[in-house]
């Protein structure tokens, strides 16, 4: 099973301010790497899919990046609505997921 | 507008059984992979099982054995038969579509599952 790791646990952050989180593969995934964003009660919604495509109606701040076995999701400038739960998947062999990164207000 | 809506959870006791329902709109389910992906309170998310297109069908090792992912075309809906049920099998459980990256594009809001004497 490959495991992804993300760091860190929790970001605090400023409206406004650029947020980085990170996602580590245990074995290489190629691009084959999404980025999901949660909020509480909800489902997860698809933000980013190999690696760096925005899915469909996903606001320019949010950008990944990555290859291989190191991957980054970038929000430019926080908005309210930004502050939720961040998870990569990797699709690469079957599916697995991170355990999440909380964007919360600093 | 494309949409899933689950339904079936509920509170059952170990050892249980308990059939999920996903309702799919605005695509059809049978051209499509189709997962459950499942998420016990405070946690995160866990993929449980999948059926492709073609119709082939996988799942994870926590639930190999106990559980049947299944689709009635004619329906246009999607099942997950969920036998000798534990307590770790508490969970949310959400209906996704495979998009053409084989990532997860849409999802359902998810039923809850609790097993629970």
């Amino acid at each position: 099973e490959i495991v992804m790791t993300q760091s860190p646990a929790t970001l605090s952050v400023s409206p406004g301010e650029r947020a980085t989180l990170s996602c580590r593969a245990s074995q290489r995934v190629g691009s084959n790497l999404a980025w999901y964003q949660q909020k509480p009660g909800q489902a997860p919604r698809l933000l980013i899919y190999g690696a760096s495509t925005r899915a469909t109606g996903i606001p320019a701040r949010f950008s990944g990046s990555g290859s291989g076995t190191e991957f980054t999701l970038t929000i430019s400038s926080l908005q309210s609505e930004d502050f939720a739960v961040y998870y990569c998947q990797q699709y690469n062999n079957w599916w697995t997921f991170g355990q999440g990164t909380k964007v919360e207000i600093k | 507008e494309v949409q899933v809506v689950e339904s079936g959870g509920g509170l059952i006791q170990p050892g249980g059984s308990l059939r999920l329902s996903c309702a799919a709109s605005g695509f059809t389910v049978s051209t499509n992979h189709m997962s459950w992906v499942r998420q016990a309170p405070g946690k995160g998310l866990e993929w449980v099982s999948v059926i492709y297109s073609a119709g082939s069908t996988f799942y994870a090792d926590s639930v190999k054995g106990r559980f049947t992912i299944s689709r009635d075309n004619s329906k246009n809906t999607l099942y997950l038969q969920m036998n000798s049920l534990r307590a770790e099998d508490t969970a949310v459980y959400f209906c996704a579509r495979g998009g053409e990256s084989h990532s997860f594009d849409y999802w359902g809001q998810g039923t809850l599952v609790t097993v629970s004497s």
